[in-house]
């Protein structure tokens, strides 16, 4: 398959365990960011997304967690699985208009 | 079923040919962009569109061009003029309003020999 990153920071963790991954924004001027997860060879698939009024928001076994004071978010992950395993990018729009800016993304692996 | 369609998958060219990159959505969306993946980095933006026959540079156009004569598709081509051309292109589309999520294609892998 695709390799979509071959020096990603990699977050390895036991099946079953909870997985945070986090991401840190410059911009504070954004106002809506989006957690994406990319398997190999494939495109990019929407996990969760988080307006910048808000500082939590949960989906089936994932939590997106924004804290704007130092401009960090984190995609919490439940009871991990095989499957999701894969490369987790955050994606900021930073501007008027839809134009997303990705961060540099995480690789997670899932150890049975 | 509605979605995004990337085509080919994978394609080879020689150096110093323009090859275009097919993005067809049937998903009624306005807007459609195309990023560019290479590995160890994020996607960068290449152009978007906001609606047909108009499209504005992303943060690494240069070597690059797009049409939009149609609202269902947005052709990239990639020019003799792009000095590093190998990598994964993502194309993408969304609704036009402000913040709301992108949908991807599966990708089209470049590699020029």
């Amino acid at each position: 398959g695709e390799s979509v990153g071959l020096h990603l920071p990699t977050l390895s963790v036991q099946e079953g365990d909870n997985s945070i991954i986090n991401c840190a924004y410059s911009n504070s001027a954004s106002d809506y960011f989006i957690w994406y997860k990319q398997e190999s060879g494939k495109g990019p698939q929407f996990i969760i997304d988080i307006r910048s009024n808000m500082d939590k928001r949960q989906g089936q076994r994932v939590t997106v967690l924004l804290n704007k004071t130092v401009k960090h978010l984190s995609l919490q992950i439940a009871a991990t699985q095989p499957g999701d395993s894969a490369v987790y990018f955050c994606a900021e729009n930073r501007a008027a208009g839809n134009k997303l800016t990705f961060g540099g993304g995480t690789r997670v692996l899932v150890k049975p | 079923d509605g979605g995004i369609t990337q085509s080919p998958k994978y394609l080879f060219r020689k150096e110093g040919q323009n090859v275009t990159l097919s993005c067809e959505q049937n998903l009624n969306h306005d807007a459609m962009y195309w990023y560019r993946q290479d590995p160890g980095q994020g996607l960068r933006l290449i152009y978007y569109s906001q609606i047909v026959n108009d499209f504005q540079k992303g943060d690494i156009a240069e070597g690059y061009s797009v049409s939009r004569e149609k609202k269902e598709s947005f052709p990239l081509t990639v020019t003799s003029a792009q000095k590093n051309p190998t990598a994964f292109y993502l194309c993408a589309s969304s609704m036009r309003r402000d913040n709301t999520e992108a949908f991807f294609g599966q990708g089209t892998r470049l590699t020029v020999v």
